[in-house]
């Protein structure tokens, strides 16, 4: 299957500063990508659906200025978690999807610890 | 969105047949049923997909009813290597997909 990569696997922030998570299609063109966050035992929920060069759709409940999306190219999708806080720690995993193709494929996740 | 329903858990051991089953009973006519295996601190992996009747890869088996209300995800001889949490999803063709998961099904393979 395609392959999707997220950098980077696992980072460690003070609380206050902003993360920058990179999604990466790296052999398909990704019109379609899409950022979730998983708690411990818990599913992945969806917090953004973004579109090449369009604005992102945020789900109900996650904050737009905080979480910034940005989907420049079919190949790259960006999440920045801004001001970030212990409760913004958790795995954030990225999916990407072609235009005509109901098959996601998720890159490896990142674990984002807030200290 | 089609509502997905799976057991929360399931035991096996090694070597045996493992069969999950998914009800989806508002699943529309364009939708195609997908199962994802996840790993500990890993993203979803893609397993199998289908529409209708009977599907096989190397790694499973979808068997999916005339009705197409539920499906079921079948591992053939599983080992430990196969513990992990296992997501049925529905959705459409093209682009309206969006993969939104449920609860999913945690598998644990024992010795």
């Amino acid at each position: 299957g395609a392959v999707v990569s997220q950098h980077p696997s696992w980072v460690i922030c003070k609380s206050g500063t902003s993360v920058k998570i990179e999604c990466r299609s790296l052999d398909f063109q990704a019109t379609t990508m899409f950022w979730y966050r998983q708690f411990p035992k818990q599913s992945l929920m969806l917090m953004a659906t973004s579109n090449e060069g369009s604005k992102a759709t945020y789900e109900q409940g996650v904050e737009k200025d905080k979480f910034l999306i940005n989907h420049a190219s079919l190949t790259l999708s960006t999440l920045t978690v801004t001001s970030a806080h212990p409760e913004d720690s958790s795995f954030y995993i990225c999916s990407a999807r072609r235009r005509e193709n109901t098959e996601a494929f998720f890159g490896q996740g990142t674990r984002l610890t807030v200290v | 969105l089609a509502k997905t329903t799976q057991p929360i858990s399931m035991d096996s051991y090694e070597g045996q047949e493992v069969n999950i089953t998914c009800s989806h009973n508002n699943i529309a006519t364009n939708d195609y049923i997908t199962w994802y295996q996840q790993f500990p601190s890993q993203g979803p992996r893609f397993i199998i997909q289908g529409y209708k009747t009977k599907v096989t890869n190397e790694v499973a088996s979808l068997f999916i009813p005339a009705d197409r209300k539920s499906s079921t995800l079948s591992l053939p001889r599983v080992s430990l290597s196969d513990t992990a949490v296992y997501y049925c999803l529905v959705g459409g063709a093209g682009g309206s997909y969006i993969p939104t998961f449920g609860r999913g099904t945690s598998l644990i393979v024992h010795p």
